[in-house]
Order: C-alpha cells, then structure tokens, then sequence
C-alpha cells in the first residue's frame, strides 16, 4: 500500500518553462512534506519542505504547494533549467519523530 | 564528518556470501534510515530506527536483512548469502526526528 504516489514517472520541460511535479498521499496523518532532488551515482539531497499549516513555501525558484483536502502537493520551479535535470522525490511524516515514507519518484528532463 | 558516510562505496560480492554495509549518520541525529534504489525503481524503504525505539523493519524485503545501530550511531546493513536481485545501491539517511533527512552518497551493490 503506497502511502505516497508520484504518478508520473518522468516529465519533460524545455528550458526557462515552468516544471510542475505532482504527488499524491493517502494518509491524513501526514503533517510534513519534504521535496528530494536526486543526481545519477549521488544520494538524494534535500530541496524543499512544507507544514500542514501551510499551503505554500517558497524558496528562490522552488516553490511547494499544498492541498491538504485534495492530499496532493506539487513542487513548481520556474524558470527551469538543465540543471535542474534529475530524480525528484516527495516525502511525508506524520508528527515529529515519525518516519518518512518516500514517493516513487518523477523524472525530470530539462531541454536547452 | 559533516555529512552522511557510507562504506564501501561500492561492492561486488558472488551470489551466496554475505555482505556489510556500513552508515555513520551526522552526530546527533536521532533518525536513521535505509533506503534502497534498484535500477530504474523509486526508492524503497528498509529499515528505521529512531532513538532507543525498536526499529521499523518492516521494509527488509526477507530474513536474509538485518540491521543494527550500535549505541545509537553507527549502523550497518548485513545481507546474508546475497542474491543477483539483491543488487542495488543502497542509501542511509539521518535525521533529527521528523525532519529532513540527510543522505549519505550510497553503497552500489553487485551480486555476480
């Protein structure tokens, strides 16, 4: 039963557009939710995250948005650009001190 | 060290033995986690502990896993008598309870 969805498993966006990843969860317990970005060969490094108190969080070109009644959050960056290129992952907890349980994962190409 | 350490960075190991995976987390932090990523797949959870709890194990995929964390730090991942689908790269994170996790850079397995 996967707690936390990536439906897409790639995207693909031409360069200076805005990039939209999209993930789903099913457990209301979920309070916070994290973004991974993820290079070939690296462990995954920390992007971005939100509280359930929030509905958005913003940070430069990264910005988070949450729909707690939808249980969807999505990560938007623009202007996207090559580098940006890579495996981004969502993740969520519910209370601190609980686990993250991670998403499988979206693909993202970036075209010059 | 600042960051999240795995050892060995890489191993190839016959089909049949046994092998130890090495995390040291960031000191301090009271999460550890193992994660996997298999070729091509999201990441896919193993193993949590948190503090002086009993770990979460309900990720090890058979009895042929275990893991221990030694005085709340140091933690190594034992696969016994390895299989050719045990290969993957397998990737630690710590964290304080609940938040973001950081990622170590991976131990690449392979079983020949």
């Amino acid at each position: 039963d996967q707690q936390v969805k990536q439906n897409s498993p790639s995207l693909s966006v031409q360069e200076g557009r805005i990039s939209i990843l999209n993930c789903d969860y099913t457990n209301s317990m979920f309070d916070y939710f994290l973004w991974y970005k993820k290079y070939p060969a690296e462990g995954p490094t920390f992007l971005i995250s939100i509280s359930s108190i929030k509905d958005k969080n913003e940070d430069g070109r990264f910005t988070v948005f949450l729909n707690k009644s939808a249980k969807h959050l999505s990560l938007h960056i623009v202007p996207s650009q090559p580098g940006d290129s890579a495996v981004y992952f969502c993740a969520a907890s519910a209370h601190a001190g609980n686990m993250l349980t991670f998403g499988g994962g979206t693909r993202l190409m970036v075209k010059p | 060290g600042a960051g999240v350490s795995q050892s060995p960075s890489n191993k190839v190991t016959e089909k049949g033995k046994d092998v130890e995976l090495r995390c040291d987390p960031i000191s301090g932090h009271t999460a550890l986690y193992w994660y996997r990523q298999s070729l091509g797949q999201g990441l896919e959870f193993l193993i949590y502990f948190q503090g002086n709890s009993a770990p979460d194990k309900s990720g090890l995929p058979s009895d042929r896993f275990s893991a221990e964390r030694t005085g709340g730090s140091v933690s190594t991942l034992t696969i016994q008598r390895t299989q050719q689908e045990d290969s993957a790269v397998y990737l630690c994170a710590s964290s304080l309870a609940g938040l973001e996790a950081f990622f170590g850079q991976g131990t690449r397995l392979t079983v020949v």
